[in-house]
């Protein structure tokens, strides 16, 4: 079992709120990623970190915006909630591999926040 | 257009049997092949992963294969036991890029049945 976290599992909550999705590891990668999943659909890409102070968009466009302040936390930011981010939200990392590419490595999944917007 | 494409997208077998599920997939330059399993309400979990250089990887009761000429692999399960219910998901890494761009298939949903 990988140990990179997600809080919460589930999140129901109202239009316009503000919301934070938690993703810590304590594997000490350097990678980090954050997916959206609907359901029978292929996971897309919206945020990825090469390490602290490090962000950038994915392939999927996101209204939410990331922070990588420490290695082990990569939290997710959504301002103002609206319907269309009812999703599945996927918190992943990967090591490097020691040789700065790391593209054999795998990639370790949280357990993802289901989030529904009412 | 860089594309994974998975089949069945489902299958329903009884346990003890042996199953195969198919990838296809586009995405060039290749760099990797992975087959994940992702059970109902959790993340994705590494099964295998392939290189150019490599045809086939087991882990277990699962065996991959991969064919870089045609682009397409397989994952044979053997034995099948209800544990193994889940979404297959094969992703394909190309070498665009440092971080390895991922391409994600969509999925086969296997059923075991007692």
């Amino acid at each position: 079992e990988a140990d990179i976290y997600q809080t919460p599992r589930y999140l129901v909550i109202g239009t316009g709120k503000k919301i934070t999705l938690e993703c810590s590891q304590t594997m000490g990668h350097d990678k980090m990623y954050w997916y959206q999943q609907d359901p029978g659909m292929e996971l897309h890409l919206i945020h990825y970190s090469y390490g602290v102070n490090s962000t950038e968009k994915g392939d999927l466009s996101s209204e939410s915006t990331v922070s990588r302040i420490r290695t082990e936390h990569f939290p997710l930011t959504l301002e103002s909630a609206r319907p269309s981010h009812t999703s599945q939200y996927l918190c992943a990392s990967s090591d490097d591999g020691g040789d700065g590419g790391g593209d054999n490595q795998p990639q370790h999944f949280g357990d993802g926040t289901r989030l529904s917007i009412l | 257009k860089n594309q994974v494409e998975q089949s069945p997208q489902s299958l329903i077998i009884l346990e003890g049997k042996n199953c195969t599920l198919q990838c296809n997939y586009t995405v060039s330059p290749f760099s990797n092949l992975r087959w994940y399993k992702q059970d109902t309400g959790r993340g994705p979990v590494s099964l295998t992963i392939m290189t150019f250089s490599e045809n086939t990887k087991s882990n277990g009761r699962y065996t991959a294969t991969l064919d870089a000429d045609t682009k397409q692999s397989s994952l044979h399960i053997t034995a099948s036991q209800l544990s193994d219910s889940a979404s297959y998901i094969c992703v394909v890494s190309d070498r665009g890029s440092t971080l390895g761009r991922l391409y994600f298939g969509r999925g086969t949903q296997l059923t075991v049945w007692p």
